[in-house]
């Protein structure tokens, strides 16, 4: 069981804006810790993909872009392409467990 | 650019140890704050421990305090993550990223540990 929760999968068609929430507490997103997001492909290694606000690093397209409110999150993928098809993961720090927590992962499906 | 390469695939016995290393180039090793996060089959991703080879200390996930150790060889720069009383739950794909201002920017391509009698 995940300390962070997200939709299990998504899908869009191309050129379609989705967005994949993140559901925290009180104790992780609630208390004003970075919500940072990570892009795994097939059978590849993760890959950070937006760090804090809206920081992507080199080479991620502004396609990709985030939100927060209260003790949620949300990546937003507009201009969907076939190449977005990957699980994301969003991850932040949790004060009651003193320790880095992740989602279970999303998804994303380009139909 | 910053590469993390880790040793090859593990299959391991219930109750034996495993010790996976992560080996660094680019960048400045001694800057490097270095995390070990697991993917069960299936499942999403779970943090385990961070190092910080230069200071030498390591902070661990309540989940495997007392049976994961962290430790950092800085003349090979090489992180180290050793897990011990393995179990079938313990079967996963292990990562080594580097970590600085709360997230984990470059990891390694992923040592899988396979733990069956």
């Amino acid at each position: 069981q995940s300390v962070l929760t997200q939709p299990p999968s998504v899908s869009g068609a191309p050129g379609q804006r989705v967005s994949i929430s993140c559901t925290g507490s009180s104790s992780n997103i609630g208390a004003g810790y970075d919500v940072h997001w990570y892009q795994q492909l097939p059978g590849t290694a993760p890959k950070l993909l937006i760090y804090g606000n809206n920081n992507r690093p080199s080479g991620v397209p502004d396609r990709f872009s985030v939100s927060k409110s209260d003790t949620s999150a949300s990546l937003a993928i507009t201009g969907l392409q076939a190449e977005d098809e990957a699980h994301y993961h969003c991850q932040s720090y949790d004060g009651s467990l003193s320790g880095r927590v992740f989602g279970g992962g999303t998804k994303l499906t380009v139909l | 650019q910053v590469q993390l390469l880790q040793s090859g695939a593990e299959v391991k016995k219930p109750g034996s140890s495993v010790k996976v290393s992560c080996k660094a180039s680019g960048g400045t090793f001694s800057t490097f704050a270095i995390s070990w996060v697991r993917q069960a089959p299936g499942q999403g991703l779970e943090w385990m421990g961070t190092t910080i080879p230069v200071l030498r200390t390591s902070n661990y996930a309540r989940n495997f305090q007392g049976r994961v150790t962290i430790t950092a060889d800085e003349s090979a720069k090489t992180v180290y993550m050793e897990v011990s009383s393995l179990r079938s739950e313990d079967t996963a794909v292990y990562y080594c990223a580097t970590f600085s201002n709360g997230h984990f920017d470059f990891w390694g391509q992923g040592t899988l540990v396979t733990v069956s009698s």
